[in-house]
C-alpha cells in the first residue's frame, strides 16, 4: 500500500536557522502531496499542496517541490521563528481514484529563541 | 466560516462502555473522515464517508463503526470500548478527490 516516510522524531533549531524536513513517499498512480502543521491542542492545518511533478507548493515562508524522480516532497524554510514550533505532517492523497490520504508519522520542530 | 466541530473535546470512559464521538461541518463537503492519532504513528484512517449512508472502512476499522444520516454530521461509535482505544480522534472533511482536508480540534478519549 501507499506510504509516507518523513524525518523521524524532533528537529531542534535556533531562530533564523534553515529548516529541512525530509519526506519520501511510495504510491501507485499519481498522488497529490501535502504538508500539514499541528499546534498543541489543535487539529492539523493545511499548509500547502502540490499535484504534479516539479510543482512547488508554498505558504508562510515554507516551501516544497514535488519530485517524482526521487519520490520526495521535502519541506524547507530559510529562516525559522519560535512561532514555527509545531508538528509537521507530510501526506499524500491517493492517486488511483479513491479518496484516501496517508500521513507520515510527523516531525516535531522546536525552535529556540 | 469554514469549520469542523467535534464533541466532546475530552471524554473518560470505563472499559466496556459505549462511546459516541460527534463531528459536524458547515461547508457541505460530501466526504468526511475519522482518524486516530497516536504518538509515533501519525494519523491513521478509521473510516471514510462519501455522503449520507455511504461509508467505507479505512485502514484500522476494527472496533469502530460510523453513522452519517445528514451530510453535515458524522459520528464515530465504539461499542464496548477497550483500553487500547485510548487516543486522540480527529474528524476531517474535504471538498473533493486529492483536495485539502479540514480538521476538527480533536476528541481526547481515555478508556480506563
Amino acid at each position: 500500500g501507499d506510504s509516507v516516510t518523513q524525518t523521524e522524531g524532533q528537529v531542534a533549531l535556533s531562530e533564523e536557522d534553515f529548516l529541512t524536513i525530509h519526506c519520501n513517499y511510495s504510491a501507485s498512480g499519481y498522488p497529490a502531496l501535502f504538508w500539514y502543521v499541528q499546534y498543541p491542542g489543535e487539529g492539523p492545518q493545511f499548509l500547502f499542496r502540490a499535484s504534479r511533478d516539479k510543482e512547488k507548493g508554498s505558504s508562510r515562508g515554507f516551501e516544497a517541490t514535488y519530485d517524482k524522480g526521487t519520490t520526495s516532497f521535502h519541506l524547507r524554510k530559510a529562516s525559522v521563528q519560535e512561532s514555527d514550533s509545531a508538528v509537521y505532517y507530510c501526506a499524500l492523497g491517493d492517486g488511483t481514484g479513491n479518496y484516501k490520504y496517508v500521513f507520515g508519522a510527523g516531525t516535531r520542530l522546536k525552535v529556540i529563541a | 466560516d469554514m469549520k469542523v466541530t467535534q464533541m466532546p473535546r475530552y471524554l473518560i470512559k470505563r472499559m466496556g462502555e459505549n462511546v459516541l464521538l460527534e463531528c459536524g461541518q458547515d461547508m457541505s463537503h460530501e466526504t468526511m473522515y475519522w482518524y486516530r492519532q497516536d504518538p509515533g504513528l501519525g494519523l491513521q484512517l478509521i473510516y471514510i464517508s462519501y455522503d449520507v449512508d455511504s461509508n467505507s472502512e479505512g485502514d484500522i476499522p476494527k472496533g469502530y463503526r460510523v453513522s452519517r444520516k445528514k451530510r453535515e454530521h458524522f459520528s464515530l461509535i465504539l461499542d464496548s470500548a477497550k483500553t487500547n482505544q485510548t487516543s486522540v480522534y480527529f474528524c476531517a472533511s474535504s471538498p473533493g478527490h486529492q483536495d485539502t482536508q479540514y480538521f476538527g480540534p480533536g476528541t481526547r478519549l481515555l478508556v480506563l
